[in-house]
């Protein structure tokens, strides 16, 4: 079936721009998860939904950063007034929730570059 | 905070080798992820192990799990060139069983 696709693949945008990112979970997935991967920071975990429950927004950055997802599916990240310490891969994972197992299905990711 | 190394981040060898990759964790969890990652690829999952003691295998790669120390690690078997990637572990808090900490990487380079 298919996987985890997220839109763009690649943006480069100046700084103080406001930038969204898509993401497409895998069908039936009830949770979705946001990380960010830089050569300087390695991954980090930014938001995690599942279903109806309030997200776990504990590793957005900054205010500037926010992510909503709609009809239980379909996520964006959105990046306001973005800066160059922003350039990083974006990467957006899935997962059921098996009895506390979260097997994650990443993305291809964005490769988000701040000018 | 739950911090997770991996040791070496750099390794290289030759086919037929055999070698282990280490993963350390700061706190208490009881599961931890395998993922392969390709130059400019996403991540690929390759173990879940899910209590102390956990051993799988998937060809070459064997992940084992020591809760009580914890530590994981992966062992790699007559390493061959398609091996060559980025392996990353990753912890997630007993608290948020959802939520990933992933160590730097080990980035695996497999000479002829």
């Amino acid at each position: 079936g298919a996987g985890v696709s997220q839109s763009p693949s690649n943006k480069v945008t100046e700084k103080g721009k406001d930038v969204e990112l898509r993401c497409d979970p895998i069908s039936g997935h009830t949770a979705l998860y946001w990380y960010r991967q830089s050569l300087g920071q390695g991954l980090e975990f930014l938001i995690y939904f599942q279903g109806n429950s309030a997200p776990d927004k504990s590793g957005l950055p900054s205010d500037r950063f926010s992510a909503e997802r709609t009809g239980g599916s379909v996520s964006t990240l959105t990046i306001q007034r973005t800066q160059q310490e922003d350039s990083a891969v974006y990467l957006c994972a899935s997962s059921l929730d098996s009895g506390g197992i979260y097997e994650q299905y990443f993305g291809p990711g964005t490769r988000l570059t701040v000018t | 905070e739950l911090k997770v190394e991996q040791n070496p981040l750099f390794l290289s060898m030759q086919e037929g080798k055999n070698y282990t990759i280490y993963c350390n964790y700061s706190t208490t969890s009881d599961r931890l992820y395998w993922y392969r990652q390709d130059p400019g690829k996403s991540l690929e999952s390759l173990f879940v192990l899910l209590s102390n003691g956990a051993v799988k295998q998937e060809g070459r790669l064997m992940a084992s799990l020591d809760t009580k120390a914890r530590l994981s690690t992966l062992h790699i078997t007559a390493a061959v060139h398609d091996l060559s990637a980025t392996y990353f572990c990753a912890v997630p808090p007993r608290s948020s069983n959802y939520k990933l900490t992933f160590g730097k990487g080990t980035l695996l380079t497999v000479n002829p």
